[in-house]
């Protein structure tokens, strides 16, 4: 089983200051990993995701997150945020098994990131 | 654009009336879909797993009675509530992979507020 912890419930920031919202998860086998945002009543999209390879990942809107094995995080940062970031952010996990297990996303309890003028 | 619909956005019934949510994959067909529910200010949970042409599968600890889900199509499922109650007033989202592989990514629905008087 797979569980992941966002660190912080509520983030604020002023406009065009840098960001990073925690995420650590826990898994006992490799997972991929996903930001996603969600704005208010709608559905959620994704910003970025963790599959193999470059540790480094560049999403969408100028987000950026780095996994780290060894301490189990996958942060994600913005070096200078807009009013139209504010939203709430999810961190996700996800196993990569086969079968219909694939599709389940444990989610973290989401960050609430307020940009503030 | 959207690639998963949902409808209504918004519905509002008497407690003891039943609820039907549409999902709907508009440009490629998913044999599966996954149905979330989330509570104000908390994350998501899965549901269940919807699967074209058979029955669904439920996560531990929801009323498969209670939550009916139809997989009619390859581009539709439906959630429906049976004698909503007040407590079952939620967000509801769907979503759906495009492809079948574990890496593809998940498309959600714009979510199903539910509002049970």
């Amino acid at each position: 089983a797979q569980s992941v912890t966002q660190l912080d419930s509520q983030v604020p920031v002023f406009e065009e200051a840098p960001v990073e919202l925690r995420c650590n998860y826990s898994s006992s086998v490799s997972v991929y990993l996903f930001w996603y945002v969600q704005y208010p009543n709608q559905g959620l999209q994704l910003l970025l995701k963790y599959l193999s390879g470059s540790t480094l990942v560049k999403g969408i809107n100028g987000f950026e997150a780095e996994f780290n094995k060894s301490q189990t995080s996958f942060h994600l940062r913005k070096p200078s945020v807009h009013i139209s970031d504010t939203a709430e952010y999810f961190c996700a996990v996800r196993a990569p098994a086969g079968g219909t297990s694939y599709g389940k996303l444990t989610f973290g309890q989401g960050t609430i990131l307020t940009v503030h003028p | 654009g959207a690639v998963v619909s949902q409808h209504p956005s918004w519905v509002i019934c008497k407690s003891g009336t039943s609820v039907k949510i549409e999902c709907r994959s508009l440009d490629f067909q998913a044999t599966t879909m996954f149905w979330y529910r989330q509570f104000p200010k908390q994350s998501l949970m899965l549901m269940a797993t919807s699967n074209e042409g058979s029955k669904a599968t439920y996560e531990q600890g929801v009323e498969k009675d209670k939550f009916l889900i139809n997989h009619a199509s390859l581009t539709l499922s439906t959630l429906t509530v049976t004698s909503a109650h007040p407590e079952d007033s939620s967000f509801y989202i769907c979503s759906a992979p495009r492809t079948q592989t574990n890496t593809g990514e998940l498309f959600f629905g714009e979510g199903s507020r539910l509002t049970v008087l």
